[in-house]
């Protein structure tokens, strides 16, 4: 899987929008961008993905870049429950995939009440 | 609709003692599964992944070994666990040839004193 980049950490506040930013430079043209979310003491759980389009979901939306070497994980109404840590993953295809997610140390979303 | 079972939630085990977590899933057939691992302070690293009965994938070489004996169970075992085996296990799935998406587990934590 290709590498992406994600803030640390980032803070809102409860009931504002939450733009979790990722950037993925060496993309290639069959990488998927999926996002999942990780609350304290829990398993990951799945978000969103897209490839080139935005893409709303009852959870969130994803903003793509025109030149898809960044993308955005908007959460449009944040709750403290959407405090977690967030990941940005490029998957090859977005069929049939059978290897492992490589997570790397994702966004850790702080919201305050 | 598919769910997935992992236990136990939590476990203390002695240095040298043997280890076997389980993992079911239902409501699917035919599933990938996967095993990953979160030490302290680490992210998600992917210990194993299957497509199917008897084929296991290691990805990562260990004191740990994964088994699959029926299309739907996935078992994690050790002979004898080591300090650093300690940390919080998860067992994922994702549709055999089907959308790429992991579903995750409420995983099991892991101490090893």
């Amino acid at each position: 899987d290709a590498k992406t980049t994600q803030p640390n950490s980032m803070e809102s506040n409860e009931e504002e929008p939450v733009h979790l930013p990722c950037n993925h430079s060496t993309i290639s043209g069959t990488d998927y961008i999926h996002w999942y979310r990780q609350l304290p003491s829990q398993g990951p759980e799945y978000v969103i993905h897209g490839l080139t389009s935005n893409v709303n979901n009852r959870m969130a939306s994803l903003a793509i870049a025109e030149d898809r070497k960044s993308s955005t994980l908007i959460l449009h109404r944040a709750t403290l429950r959407d405090a977690a840590v967030y990941y940005c993953i490029l998957r090859l295809g977005g069929w049939g995939g059978a290897d492992g997610l490589t997570f790397g140390k994702g966004t850790h979303l702080i919201i305050q009440p | 609709s598919q769910t997935i079972h992992q236990w136990p939630a939590t476990l203390v085990q002695p240095v040298g003692s043997p280890l076997s977590l389980e993992c079911t899933v239902e409501g699917t057939s035919n599933p990938n599964l996967y095993w990953y691992r979160q030490a302290a302070g680490r992210g998600l690293q992917l210990l194993f992944y299957s497509v199917g009965i008897g084929q296991i994938s290691s990805e990562v070489p260990q004191n740990l070994s994964a088994s699959r004996p029926q299309d739907r169970q996935f078992i994690l075992s050790s002979k004898k666990l080591l300090l650093s085996d300690s940390g919080f296990y998860l067992c994922a799935w994702s549709e055999g040839g089907g959308k790429d998406i992991q579903y995750f587990g409420a995983g099991t934590r892991l101490s090893v004193l």
